[in-house]
């Protein structure tokens, strides 16, 4: 089955500096990778999401990048606000679309003000 | 429009007794997702429904747990008998086909 690989587990960043966090993947038939954000106690929420047909997507400050040759997506944050304090998680599908999830470990952002 | 509704919100009970968790997805959504998160990882997909067949079970340990939607709506999770290892938070998550999960608030099991 899929594993996905999430890194690094902490990220503490300044305000208005950009945090990156990377994941991999091990099924090459993988076409769906989302990112949701959960904060402390709440429920995940998706965030940005990019399809295997597609490089790059832009959502104002969020972007997702995806190397399916290396199996490895990113997510880039900039410009960070304290809001942005939270718990990412990244996922990966073998359909185009939002089933059989596999979900990453997690990263804790923390931006500092 | 409201969301995916949960209950119990938080449940303690000891090892070996049962529990049961209810789920309420979104109107329309014919997909249906229940999720174990373990702290400090990620959601794990226990068992997904479309209307009221299952998808995939294929982690659903299920000389222990079960789960139902009996009428393509609702959905009961079940865990018979509980050990200290299923200690979790439940998510459950509705969607329509292909679509965005939209998640529940959770229940968070704690067995002692």
């Amino acid at each position: 089955g899929e594993n996905v690989e999430q890194h690094p587990s902490t990220l503490s960043v300044q305000e208005g500096d950009s945090a990156v966090i990377k994941c991999t993947y091990s099924d090459s038939a993988s076409n769906y990778f989302p990112w949701y954000k959960q904060e402390l106690g709440k429920r995940p929420q998706l965030i940005i999401d990019i399809r295997s047909n597609v490089g790059e997507k832009k959502d104002q400050r969020i972007a997702v990048t995806l190397n399916k040759t290396a199996k490895h997506f990113s997510l880039h944050i900039t410009e960070t606000q304290p809001e942005d304090s939270a718990v990412y998680f990244c996922a990966a599908s073998p359909y185009f679309g939002n089933e059989k999830l596999t979900f990453g470990t997690g990263t804790r952002l923390t931006i500092i003000p | 429009e409201a969301g995916v509704a949960q209950s119990p919100r938080y449940k303690i009970i000891e090892k070996r007794q049962s529990v049961a968790f209810w789920c309420n997805p979104i109107s329309g959504h014919a997909t249906l997702y229940w999720y174990q998160q373990i702290l400090g990882q990620g959601p794990k997909l226990l068992i997904q429904f479309q209307n009221n067949g299952v998808v995939d079970d294929s982690q659903l340990p299920k000389d222990r747990f079960s789960a139902e939607r009996l009428k393509g709506v609702d959905s009961t999770l079940k865990i018979q008998p509980a050990k200290l290892e299923d200690s979790a938070v439940y998510l459950c998550a509705s969607s329509l086909s292909l679509r965005e999960q939209y998640f529940g608030p959770g229940t968070r099991l704690t067995v002692t």
